[in-house]
């Protein structure tokens, strides 16, 4: 089956750390960037960021309001991509979604999401 | 940053009545080398992650029922349910991926009249 799960969410306080697993099946996994969007409830959708393939240089980019705490990271040989979320904000709090994009980029196949709330 | 502009925020539609969405980028997404729009639409039920349905503006995924649509170019778009039914209720997001950083309209709420 083609999936993707995600892993790793929980309560931090502000100012903490925490590291996200996506863990695909199903389909090539080193083939497909991967990008993370989150989603505050009730709230929209945010892209986070995404890193690419190791034919492309395994290249990350990352929205501004996260760029310099959050790191995205893949394992190929796990099938598995992370997101290491540092020096975590209130407004940080979100379901956090991993995807591999379809065809030209479209973003094709979600995870179920993990909840992250920041909250002391 | 390309934002995209959604309206309404919410339509109420009566079963089997069409139901039209709207979405405008800031800057044009329409990639001349290939002539296609880089212009997504997904739905979103409540508990469950967004699904997409059309790509490339108006392509539709295997699957979806054809009674979903989308047109547009270049930098208006839109999305029209042409007979609604119960299990359209949802929100429903327009997204470019025309450019880093991915951006997504504010969202649709589509609720039976």
């Amino acid at each position: 089956e083609v999936q993707l799960v995600e892993s790793g969410g929980g309560l931090v306080q502000p100012g903490g750390s925490l590291k996200l697993s996506c863990a695909a099946s199903g389909f090539t996994f080193s083939d497909s960037a991967m990008h993370w969007v989150r989603q505050a409830s009730g709230k929209g959708l945010e892209w986070v960021g995404r890193i690419r393939t190791k034919p492309n240089s395994y290249a990350t980019a990352y929205a501004a309001s996260v760029r310099g705490r959050f790191t995205i990271s893949r394992d190929d040989s796990k099938n598995t991509a992370y997101l290491q979320m540092n020096s975590l904000k209130t407004e940080d709090t979100a379901v956090y979604y991993c995807i591999s994009p379809g065809e030209g980029g479209a973003f094709d196949l979600w995870g179920q999401g993990t909840m992250v709330t920041v909250s002391s | 940053d390309i934002v995209m502009t959604q309206s309404p925020e919410s339509l109420a539609v009566s079963p089997g009545e069409r139901a039209t969405i709207t979405c405008k980028s800031s800057q044009s997404i329409l990639y001349s080398s290939n002539n296609n729009n880089y212009l997504a639409w997904y739905q979103q039920k409540p508990g469950q992650p967004p699904k997409l349905l059309i790509y490339w503006a108006s392509t539709r995924k295997s699957g979806v029922p054809d009674r979903f649509s989308g047109s547009g170019s270049g930098t208006d778009f839109t999305l029209t349910i042409s007979s609604l039914q119960a299990e359209d209720v949802a929100v429903y997001f327009c997204q470019q991926y025309y450019s880093t950083p991915r951006t997504f309209g504010q969202g649709t709420k589509v609720e039976i009249k």
